[in-house]
């Protein structure tokens, strides 16, 4: 079956603190990787697309990287406004189209 | 260019009603796609319509059903409610399915709150 896991499930950092948000998955076949951010109260917003492994997308102070079984989201120097969950969602080759979400990682930037 | 619009903003029903959800998405996409939100389960795909046919369906019972008309607005109905089904609904459009793509990326409105009591 199909999953998507991403850790931590929370995260503080302070102002400048680098850190990475982890997306590990299973899939029988990866079509593609997805990061979203999201607000509280609002919807995902599309960050990046990762479709094979050895990929990179960057995106002002974040990068994402993929491997065979994980995607990281990388955040350099990150500033209050950072703060958001961060979903990662695969989907796989397949007979459908269906996305599968992970959890999520509420990130917390302290000024 | 307007996003997408989804109404009620929030819902509060009783068991064993039934509701109806609305999406308008973005001018020109043909693709919307419905997830059920919840702090336990987090995101999860409902079901996805494209040009008015139902073209994939996640694991949720028959009692979750949706459609889409001919200027691609859709709606999402529940019926004989349960506790349960307390959740953010969204919905997502883009121009060619649920792939999400660089080229096609999901455009989520800001949900629908609903409270069954």
């Amino acid at each position: 079956e199909d999953q998507v896991t991403q850790s931590p499930e929370a995260l503080r950092l302070q102002e400048g603190e680098s850190s990475s948000l982890n997306c590990s998955y299973t899939v029988s076949g990866l079509r593609g990787l997805f990061w979203y951010r999201q607000d509280p109260g609002k919807g995902p917003e599309f960050l990046f697309t990762l479709y094979s492994a050895g990929e990179e997308k960057e995106k002002e102070r974040l990068k994402a990287t993929l491997t065979k079984k994980e995607s990281f989201l990388h955040i350099t120097a990150p500033k209050p406004e950072d703060s958001a969950t961060y979903l990662c969602a695969v989907q796989s080759v397949g007979r459908d189209d269906k996305i599968i979400f992970g959890k999520g990682t509420r990130l917390h930037i302290l000024p | 260019k307007a996003g997408v619009t989804q109404t009620p903003r929030y819902l509060i029903k009783t068991r064993g009603q039934q509701v109806t959800l609305s999406c308008s998405p973005i001018s020109g996409h043909r693709s919307v796609s419905w997830y059920q939100q919840t702090p336990g389960q987090g995101l999860q795909f409902l079901f996805e319509y494209f040009s008015e046919t139902q073209r994939n369906k996640g694991n949720f019972p028959g009692r979750f059903s949706g459609r889409q008309f001919s200027n691609s607005r859709s709606e999402m109905n529940v019926s004989t409610l349960e506790l349960g089904d307390s959740a953010l609904y969204l919905c997502a459009s883009s121009l060619s399915g649920v792939a999400g793509g660089n080229d096609s990326p999901l455009h989520f409105g800001n949900g629908t709150r609903l409270t069954v009591t």
